[in-house]
């Protein structure tokens, strides 16, 4: 069975101070791993898949196959950045499997 | 209205009523999908629907009936509901076979009285 954790229900960090959230999976096969966002009072988006490589508003995140992670990195964290963050895993479009979210929030 | 519309945005029901849900999306996809979120839980997947099959989840219990008259439409019926179903219940989309980029609406918020 495939699974996603998150460890830290909230992560308290300074403005301008560089943002880790972790996000661990177990599956045996090629994940496809995502994060996606929620802003107050907005639905959930997606913030950056691992397939693309791109950094969006500064967040990147890398697979680590060997450690089964895929952590979202921000250098320099803004007062914008304040959300929730879910990681997730898909197996094709029907295995869908989310984190239990990390609250970001970046104090001025 | 673009993107993932959900209604109603809010219900409330008791345990005998017999209620729907209703998502529509206007994006093209192929692939649509009920989450259902409670406070402290994760996000739980709770059926696929796709043009070729529907994919269940087998830990949702018999009183959630979806149904997806087409590609552009989802219900989840609704009857003889627990107060522990009182949730926030996702609809998402995607196109599948290429993207699995879930598109979510804004949620309908359901209290079982």
């Amino acid at each position: 069975a495939q699974r996603v954790t998150q460890p830290e229900k909230l992560l308290s960090v300074f403005k301008g101070a560089p943002v880790e959230l972790k996000c661990n999976y177990s599956y045996s096969g090629s994940p496809e791993l995502f994060w996606y966002v929620q802003y107050s009072r907005q639905r959930l988006q997606l913030l950056l898949r691992h397939i693309s490589r791109e950094s969006i508003k500064g967040f990147t995140a890398d697979l680590n196959k060997g450690e089964t992670s895929f952590h979202l990195k921000k250098p320099f964290a803004q007062e914008e950045d304040s959300a929730m963050y879910y990681c997730a895993l898909t197996r094709g479009y029907q295995k869908v499997t989310f984190g239990t979210g990390t609250k970001l929030q970046v104090i001025p | 209205e673009t993107g993932v519309t959900q209604t109603p945005r809010h219900l409330v029901m008791g345990m005998t009523n017999k209620k729907s849900l209703k998502c529509e999306q206007h994006l093209g996809h192929n692939a649509m999908y009920w989450y259902k979120q409670s406070a402290k839980k994760p996000l739980e997947l709770m059926f696929v629907y796709s043009l070729e099959e529907r994919v269940e989840n087998n830990s949702v219990p018999s009183r959630f009936s979806p149904e997806c008259p087409n590609s552009s439409h989802l219900f989840l019926h609704l009857h003889t509901l627990q107060p522990e179903d009182s949730a926030l219940y996702l609809c998402a989309s995607s196109h599948a076979g290429t993207s699995n980029e879930q598109f979510f609406g804004p949620g309908t918020r359901l209290t079982v009285l």
